[in-house]
Order: structure tokens, then sequence, then C-alpha cells
């Protein structure tokens, strides 16, 4: 069974650019999660999705990011314009609900750096 | 609000030796609580959690930790690593009111040397 998916894997862009990252998540799984992970951090949740709906966006910069889900199954988080302290690798995971015991898991990143 | 402390940002260890690396949290309630690994590019791995029940938690690759409830503690253990152990292990929480925000420590640089 394939894994969470992610693309691209790295991206290097400009400063007052836009980016736009996109996560598959595993098939039937119903939430899917953003987490931002600065260098030599633990990851740092951004945006939990449940089926289409956002239920979980208090630690995401609305002033500049945005994500949607649509149909419930692919994801894309954008930012718009970048700054420098965006650069960080953006992760993506998936479950299959939010029991307690729905392991989270984890594709493998986008590495954004902003120049 | 909940935190996850992990104590070490790096320990270096021999092959075969035994390793703890080690992990408090705090918290008011309940909480359930993981440990992932996360190998170079790669995304995270989960090795093991701990829900209920026994407070002493087997997981993949030969890893296990012991919840204690006392110490607000969840230190992971292995009793003899290998070259391929090398990697970033991520302690997190999760509080049984919070949904399934998972809320992770800053992460030990577990690094294997011949």
């Amino acid at each position: 069974e394939a894994g969470v998916v992610q693309s691209p894997r790295y991206k290097i862009i400009e400063k007052k650019q836009p980016v736009a990252f996109w996560c598959n998540p595993i098939s039937g799984h119903n939430t899917l999660y953003w987490y931002l992970q600065n260098l030599g951090q633990g990851p740092e949740l951004l945006i939990r999705y449940e089926n289409e709906e956002a239920v979980d966006d208090s630690q995401l910069p609305k002033d500049r990011f945005s994500a949607e889900r649509l149909k419930g199954v692919d994801s894309t988080l954008k930012i718009q314009p970048a700054e420098l302290g965006d650069s960080a690798v953006y992760l993506c995971a998936s479950s299959l609900g939010t029991s307690f015991t729905d392991t989270q898991y984890f594709g493998p990143g986008t590495r954004l750096t902003v120049l | 609000a909940q935190s996850v402390t992990q104590l070490d940002s790096q320990v270096p260890v021999f092959e075969e030796a035994p390793v703890e690396l080690r992990c408090n949290y705090s918290s008011s309630v309940s909480v359930y609580l993981f440990w992932y690994v996360q190998y170079p590019n790669q995304g995270l791995q989960l090795l093991l959690k701990y829900l209920s029940g026994s407070t002493l938690v087997k997981g993949i690759n030969g890893f296990e930790a012991e919840f204690n409830k006392s110490q607000t503690s969840f230190h992971l253990r292995k009793p003899s690593v290998h070259i391929s152990d090398t990697a970033e292990y991520f302690c997190a929480v999760r509080l049984e009111t919070s949904g399934s925000r998972l809320t992770f420590g800053e992460g030990t640089q577990l690094t294997v040397n011949p």
C-alpha cells in the first residue's frame, strides 16, 4: 500500500514569490494534517482536515498561508507571499480518523528554501 | 497547556551498546504518548505508542518505552543499537481532550558509531 505522497520534495524560491505544496494521503484516510518542521525542532501542526472540513487551523498564519482539501482527498498548502522565515520542511500526515487508536502516517515532506 | 521535553539533543553511542532517550511531559489531563523516528530526508515513522494498559510498550526495531505517570516520563530504550538506528527521534503527546493534535518534543539525534 502506498504511503503519504508529497510533491515537490524540494523547492527553492525567492522571497515574495508564491509557492504550493501538494499532498496525497493514504487511501481511505479521512483525516489529513499539515505540519511545519523548522530545522532542529519537532513538527508543529498547521491545520487538520476531517474530510473536506478544516477543523483545527488555529496555528495557520492566515495572512499568507492557505490550504484546501477538495473532495476530501488530496490537499494543497499555499504560501503567498513567501518570507525568508518560511524556510522549513512542510510535512503532510494522514490517519483513518481521529480516534486515539488511529496512527498518523507521515509523508517525506517538502523542504522549502526561501532566498 | 501541555509540553514535551526531550532532555538530550544529541546522544552518541557505540554499536551494540544500550541506549536510553529521555522524554518528559507536562499535562493536567490524561495523555497518550508516542515515539517517532525520522531518518535523513524522510518523514516520521511511528516506533511505538502508549494508549493504556501495560506501562511497558514494545515497538518496532527492538525499541521499547516505559510510561511512568508519577514522573511524567516516557523514556525510549534499546538494549543493543545498530549503525542503522542513527536517526532523529521525537517524543510526542496527545491530550485526551485535544482531538488528534500531537505536540512534539524538539528531538534527539541518536548517532551510532562503529
